[in-house]
């Protein structure tokens, strides 16, 4: 079956500007999850959800950074006023079920970068 | 923060040789994972080991966990070129999170 999907593949934006990224999980999958994985570096939790509501954001690096997940399926991470140090690959992933025995699967990821 | 460091960070071993990859990591954990990642791909999971296991083994795969030593290793047996990639561990120990290290980096060259 398909496996998580996220959009766009690369942004390029400006400082300042505002974005927002998107992840389709594996169908039936309750547990969504967002990593930033900056050069050189093993991914960074960012915020995780389970069902519509977010379990635990405490890897957000500040107040630009939004996630919802509506109708507990796609997802959207948004950035407002983005700095260069936003710059990073984000990653989705998804999980059947809640709780760290569930393979978390990955998406390819998003490439972004801030000019 | 990176939970876990893996060793060595670059790895460069002839197709057929054995790869053997380190990980240590700080806390307790529930579970330790391996990841593979390969240039320009997302992640990929290779195996995932309990705290209550102390070894695993999946295809050419073997893992071991030691978490007196909050270590694990991961050992590639008759690699081939398709292992070229970054390898990282993952440990979790919130009920969800997966917390990285910064990976090794393995070239099988030909």
């Amino acid at each position: 079956g398909a496996g998580v999907s996220q959009t766009p593949s690369n942004k390029v934006t400006e400082k300042g500007k505002y974005v927002e990224l998107r992840c389709d999980p594996i169908s039936g999958h309750t547990a969504l999850y967002w990593y930033r994985q900056s050069l050189g570096q093993g991914p960074e939790f960012l915020i995780y959800f389970q069902g519509t509501g977010a379990a635990d954001d405490s890897g957000l690096p500040n107040d630009r950074f939004f996630a919802v997940r509506p109708e507990g399926s796609v997802s959207t991470l948004k950035i407002q006023r983005t700095e260069r140090g936003d710059s990073a690959v984000y990653l989705c992933a998804s999980s059947l079920g809640s709780g760290g025995q569930d393979t978390q699967y990955f998406g390819p990821g998003t490439r972004l970068t801030v000019l | 923060s990176q939970q876990g460091e893996e060793d060595p960070q670059a790895l460069s071993i002839q197709e057929g040789e054995n790869a053997t990859m380190n990980c240590s990591y700080k806390t307790s954990i529930n579970n330790l994972q391996w990841y593979r990642q390969n240039s320009g791909r997302g992640l990929v999971h290779l195996i995932l080991i309990r705290s209550n296991e102390r070894e695993k083994h999946s295809g050419r795969l073997r893992v071991t966990l030691d978490t007196s030593k909050k270590s694990s290793s991961l050992l590639i047996t008759a690699s081939r070129a398709a292992d070229t990639a970054s390898y990282f561990c993952a440990t979790e120990f919130s009920g969800y999170a997966l917390n990285f290290g910064k990976g090794t980096s393995l070239l099988v060259t030909p």
